[in-house]
């Protein structure tokens, strides 16, 4: 069965540069949610979008911004890194109505130098 | 603000022991999903219970929901040196596709 898909697995970036994470969501999936989880932490969840709108949004910093394409993947930008961004990035997908839960990606393990 | 509360935090155990790992909320919800971490990798979904008084099994592992208590276990039985692993619990507070709120996680040890 497909997955979750998260592009780049590992990502290596200085201090103040940009990255920018990808997800491809389950097929027919509605809603994708971004989680951060730093080391030896909970998942936090930062956004989420639902058919492609803004839905949710917790403890996502103003120098990340992220949005969901009409192909329904996200992409997750960060910019002016800071060394306590690193961290594993998921994302997550989900149906309405369907009772199954939530689907994690394999994350990006993001390491800021 | 839904909190969620998982305990033990840390549970280092013998193989062929029995523990329960408890995870408490503060919403009303009747949506809960444990999830199982290995170091440095996803997050693995091992239930959903979606109702109260349901029980779920898999293998070693028994989970269950209260949500009259906002109280779910998982019931560890016999114990093997592969369940070592995180275990966190989550909420969806609303009921229907909206953000999970997670659990501290609980790291087990299973010890020889």
């Amino acid at each position: 069965a497909a997955g979750v898909i998260q592009s780049p697995r590992h990502l290596i970036k200085e201090k103040r540069e940009t990255a920018t994470l990808k997800c491809y969501p389950i097929p027919r999936h509605d809603t994708v949610y971004w989680y951060q989880q730093g080391p030896g932490q909970d998942p936090q969840f930062l956004i989420s979008f639902y058919e492609k709108m803004q839905s949710d949004k917790g403890s996502i910093p103003d120098r990340f911004s992220a949005q969901q394409f009409s192909d329904y993947h996200s992409e997750l930008n960060m910019s002016s890194l800071e060394l306590g961004d690193s961290a594993l990035y998921f994302c997550a997908s989900s149906l309405l109505g369907l009772e199954y839960g939530y689907t994690f990606g394999s994350g990006t393990r993001l390491t800021v130098v | 603000e839904l909190k969620v509360e998982q305990n033990p935090l840390f549970l280092s155990m013998q193989e062929g022991k029995n523990y329960t790992i408890y995870c408490n909320y503060s919403t009303t919800s009747d949506r809960l999903y444990w999830y199982r971490q290995d170091p440095g990798k996803s997050l693995e979904s091992l239930f959903v219970l979606l109702s109260n008084g349901a029980v779920k099994q898999e293998g070693r592992l028994m989970a269950s929901l209260d949500t009259k208590a906002r109280l779910s276990t998982l019931h560890i039985t016999a114990a093997v040196h592969d369940l070592s692993a995180t275990y966190f619990c989550a909420v969806d507070p609303y009921s229907g596709n909206t953000p999970l709120v997670f659990g501290k996680g609980t790291r087990l040890s299973v010890i020889a």
